[in-house]
């Protein structure tokens, strides 16, 4: 298996604009997480899936920030519109329900300029 | 408030040396401690699980150590290597099948140099 896959791996974009994080699950795990990192907060969870459906969500900053899960291989974290303190690294993972290891992706770089 | 503190921040140390990263937790309940390492520019890789019930594991050259009295783990890197240079993370996890309840800790950032 290729492990989890994220695109981009960097983004560049100015504020105000839309960013879409896309995710790519490893197949036959039916949880999905979506983390940022920065250096001054660490690693935060930002929500949850479990078998497509978000479970927890309380870790999304704002209304600025979305996330979908249409199916088993695939998510999307959408920030509209983007502003600059939204500049970190964007991981996505995933594990069989029940597990507490998570396998990550590589990661988006955002930088919001 | 469930928290892991992790120590040093960051370390430096020679080519074959050894090393010790500390973690301490108040997560509560308890179910289990892994601890991540985290190349630059690349995602977290878990190293090793610690259970209530175990006080040390060996994976190659880490061994991790768990005193659930104390609440407190480290993780010892013998006769380092230049690709031991990453982040180390501690992560708690608070009960048996609890992936969204993970608790990390900051991190080590750890440089081996030659």
């Amino acid at each position: 298996d290729a492990g989890v896959i994220q695109s981009p791996r960097h983004e560049v974009t100015e504020m105000g604009q839309e960013v879409t994080l896309r995710c790519k699950p490893i197949s036959g795990h039916n949880s999905l997480f979506w983390y940022r990192q920065t250096m001054m907060r660490g690693l935060e969870l930002l929500i949850y899936f479990n078998n497509n459906v978000p479970i927890d969500d309380s870790g999304m900053p704002e209304d600025r920030f979305s996330a979908k899960m249409p199916n088993a291989s695939f998510s999307t974290l959408k920030i509209q519109p983007s502003e600059p303190r939204d500049s970190a690294v964007y991981f996505c993972a995933s594990s069989l329900a029940g597990q507490t290891e998570a396998f990550f992706g590589q990661g988006t770089r955002l930088t919001v300029v | 408030k469930n928290q892991v503190e992790q120590s040093p921040q960051s370390l430096i140390i020679l080519e074959g040396k050894n090393c010790t990263l500390q973690c301490n937790y108040t997560v509560s309940p308890f179910s289990n401690l892994r601890w991540y390492k985290q190349d630059t520019g690349r995602g977290p890789v878990s190293l090793t699980i610690m259970t209530f019930s175990e006080n040390t594991k060996s994976n190659g050259r880490y061994t991790a150590t768990l005193d659930a009295d104390t609440k407190q783990s480290s993780l010892h890197i013998t006769a380092s290597q230049l690709s031991d240079s990453a982040s180390y993370i501690c992560v708690v996890s608070p009960q048996r099948n609890a992936g969204n309840m993970l608790t990390f800790g900051g991190g080590t950032r750890l440089m081996v140099k030659p």
